[in-house]
């Protein structure tokens, strides 16, 4: 049975750095096929995805988001991080962690809002 | 980058009717990586449809996927009070390998 699950802080101040981090089981990040993403949404809208990993250790990101995200990956702990620079109250969402085989996302997170606020 | 719109923005029907929802890519998608997900307010996404038209484990079959290239379709042929939520179209491919439509809501008439 796969689960993930996210953590991190539930606010933040303007400027500051976003540290969540996904804690999966069910799975192994180091299996081909495998991949772990992150995806947010903010309050009354639509899913806007972030980041990805594969068991390869290859990385993509957002087109726009790319230049303040981080996305790595801990095997031996099942963990997944993403850091997201310069946060803005506009960053406020629900992040999402959820498990990819071949381009489906077949699993998720149960979601932690974060929010940006001084 | 692969930009998915979505239509309607939000379908009004009552229970038992059928609802039509249009996934339409700005440039074509591999069938195989063209899928649905269903969310309800206060909870994440659930998979519907993967490939386009294959039902995720669990999903009745009053949930139907189709279409290929750049225009796809998710058809619920009679809805029930559970599928009254926001649908969402979502692509694997190319840089950036991962794009979600802006959704559709469903809501009782």
């Amino acid at each position: 049975q796969v689960t993930l699950r996210e953590s991190g802080p539930a606010l933040v101040k303007p400027t500051q750095t976003l540290t969540l981090t996904c804690t999966f089981s069910g799975f192994s990040l180091s299996t081909s096929g495998m991949c772990v993403s992150w995806i947010r949404q903010p309050p009354g809208k639509a899913l806007e995805w972030l980041a990805l990993i594969d068991w390869d250790d290859d990385k993509y990101y957002s087109t726009s988001l790319k230049t303040r995200l981080t996305i790595s990956k801990d095997t031996s702990k099942n963990q997944v991080v993403l850091t997201m620079t310069n946060m803005d109250p506009v960053d406020t969402a629900t992040y999402y962690c959820a498990h990819l085989v071949r381009g489906v996302i077949s699993h998720w997170g149960q979601g932690t809002l974060v929010t940006v606020s001084s | 980058e692969i930009v998915l719109t979505q239509s309607p923005g939000t379908l009004s029907l009552s229970p038992g009717e059928r609802a039509t929802l249009s996934c339409r890519a700005s440039q074509s998608v591999s069938s195989s990586y063209l899928a649905w997900y269903q969310q309800k307010p206060g909870q994440a996404p659930r998979l519907l449809i993967y490939g386009a038209s294959s039902r995720a484990t669990g999903i009745p079959d009053r949930f139907s996927g189709s279409g290929s290239g750049t225009d796809f379709t998710l058809t619920i042929s009679r809805l029930e009070p559970e599928d009254f939520a926001v649908y969402y179209c979502q692509q694997y491919g190319s840089s950036p390998p991962i794009t979600f439509g802006p959704g559709t809501k469903v809501d009782i008439k």
